[in-house]
């Protein structure tokens, strides 16, 4: 069953703590989205990676960091310099970067105690 | 930067035609997509086009592209219930990096 995965589907953060999100495609695609979706504010874009070991920031990289030590793998990390991170988090993947489709995963709620 | 503009809401009656559209600035686009969301759930793709199209159908899905005016629709025909979601309108072109995304259209689909 190819596609990709997010988890948790729900994950609480307490104040001053880092949380990472894991994301893993089977697609054997080559680019990896991170986006942070908020209510009425559409997808803004945090990361993105176009090839192991190389990352960009997106449009909202501060407060967050990345990594893309293999291929299937792009977990993201909200650090405690993020001040609002509660919001509904996506991953997706393409087979390259630029203007090919994106397949996304289910997402990640994240929740602030 | 390049932008994408949709309008937020749209209500229709159940059987009713549904038409959501989208405006974008990148004249380099070469490809434009139309991705739907259900409440909680990841974003699903619906159809795409490709710049040099000005017409695509699927089944109850109809794409127009109006180049000229860089306005691009997604019709739905005989509208269900299960039609009601966020729909987003995605722009790509091969010198970015990502997809350009609105900020989704509300369906909903009234009984």
């Amino acid at each position: 069953d190819g596609g990709i995965t997010q988890s948790p589907k729900y994950l609480f953060r307490k104040e001053g703590q880092n949380v990472t999100l894991s994301c893993e495609q089977n697609l054997n695609h080559d680019a990896m989205y991170w986006y942070r979706q908020d209510p009425g504010q559409g997808l803004r874009l945090i990361y993105y990676s176009q090839i192991v070991n190389d990352f960009q920031k997106g449009d909202i990289a501060e407060g967050y960091s990345v990594s893309r030590e293999k291929k299937e793998s792009f977990p993201l990390t909200v650090t405690s310099a993020q001040k609002n991170p509660t919001a509904f988090y996506l991953c997706a993947s393409s087979d390259q970067g630029g203007a090919e489709t994106q397949y996304f995963g289910p997402g990640t709620r994240l929740l602030v105690l | 930067g390049e932008d994408v503009e949709q309008s937020l809401f749209l209500s229709v009656r159940e059987g009713d035609s549904s038409v959501i559209n989208c405006t974008y600035t990148d004249s380099s686009s070469t490809y434009l997509y139309w991705y739907k969301q259900e409440p909680g759930a990841g974003l699903q793709l619906l159809t795409y086009i490709f710049s040099n199209m000005d017409m695509k159908q699927d089944q109850r899905l109809t794409v127009l592209l109006n180049k000229k005016d860089k306005h691009l629709s997604l019709r739905i025909a005989d509208t269900q219930t299960g039609d009601s979601a966020i729909y987003f309108c995605a722009e790509g072109s091969r010198s970015q990096g990502n997809l350009i995304f609105g900020k989704g259209t509300k369906l909903s689909v009234k009984p």
